[in-house]
């Protein structure tokens, strides 16, 4: 079975600060894909990035990236220098092997972000 | 260019109605799913659609049909609402690997 774990359930840090949030998955199979998502309070799911697991270099995007450690089945998510709009749950999330064209999130129970001034 | 669209946003519902959540996409991808969020959880998956003309089931499909209209729009239909189904309701498009949400509908089952 499938499974992706986040250990924090909040988290805080100072503005300008960098801050990881921590997750771990389990899989037996060789091809999956991992990725972050942000919901602020207004609710939506934001997309922030992703990381694949034949991919050679982490994955970055702008102040976000995945410290992806394949034998310690971790994905971390590092943001650089937060901002007040990065307070959020965040949320982890890995794909099954993509078969038929199509693929299938497992979603972690989320860690709440406050980011203080 | 709107992305994923949801209607209603809220809806209220007594035990034992029924109703039908809409989704639709701009986006022109293949694949469309529809997600559950309960307090203190992730999102978890009912229904997916690979294609126009095809869909299976998720992790918690009891209770809840879909139906795939054509490549755009991807409804999730309550037959007979419970309590249980109170929750907020995501549905998603994607390309390939990445997936894109919706705003949200939140439902009220009383």
């Amino acid at each position: 079975a499938q499974k992706i774990t986040q250990t924090q359930p909040g988290m805080f840090v100072q503005e300008k600060e960098a801050v990881t949030l921590d997750c771990t998955y389990d899989t037996s199979d060789p091809s999956y894909g991992l990725f972050w998502y942000k919901q602020p309070s207004s609710g939506e799911m934001i997309f922030l990035i992703y990381q694949g697991s034949y991919d050679q270099q982490n994955a970055t995007e702008g102040r976000y990236s995945l410290n992806f450690q394949k034998a310690r089945k971790s994905a971390n998510l590092v943001i650089s220098a937060s901002q007040l709009g990065d307070s959020a749950m965040y949320f982890c999330a890995m794909r099954e092997a993509a078969t038929g064209g199509y693929n299938k999130l497992i979603f972690g129970a989320g860690t709440r972000l406050a980011v203080h001034p | 260019n709107a992305g994923v669209t949801q209607t209603p946003k809220f809806q209220v519902l007594k035990t034992g109605q029924s109703m039908t959540l809409q989704c639709a996409q701009d986006m022109n991808h293949n694949s469309m799913y529809w997600y559950r969020q309960d307090p203190g959880m992730g999102l978890r998956l009912i229904y997916y659609s690979a294609s126009e003309g095809t869909t299976d089931k998720g992790e918690v499909p009891n209770g809840y049909n879909v139906s795939r209209l054509n490549k755009r729009e991807f409804s999730l239909r309550l037959e007979s609402a419970a309590p249980s189904q109170t929750s907020v309701y995501f549905c998603a498009s994607s390309p390939r690997d990445e997936q894109y949400f919706g705003p949200g509908t939140r439902l009220t089952v009383t």
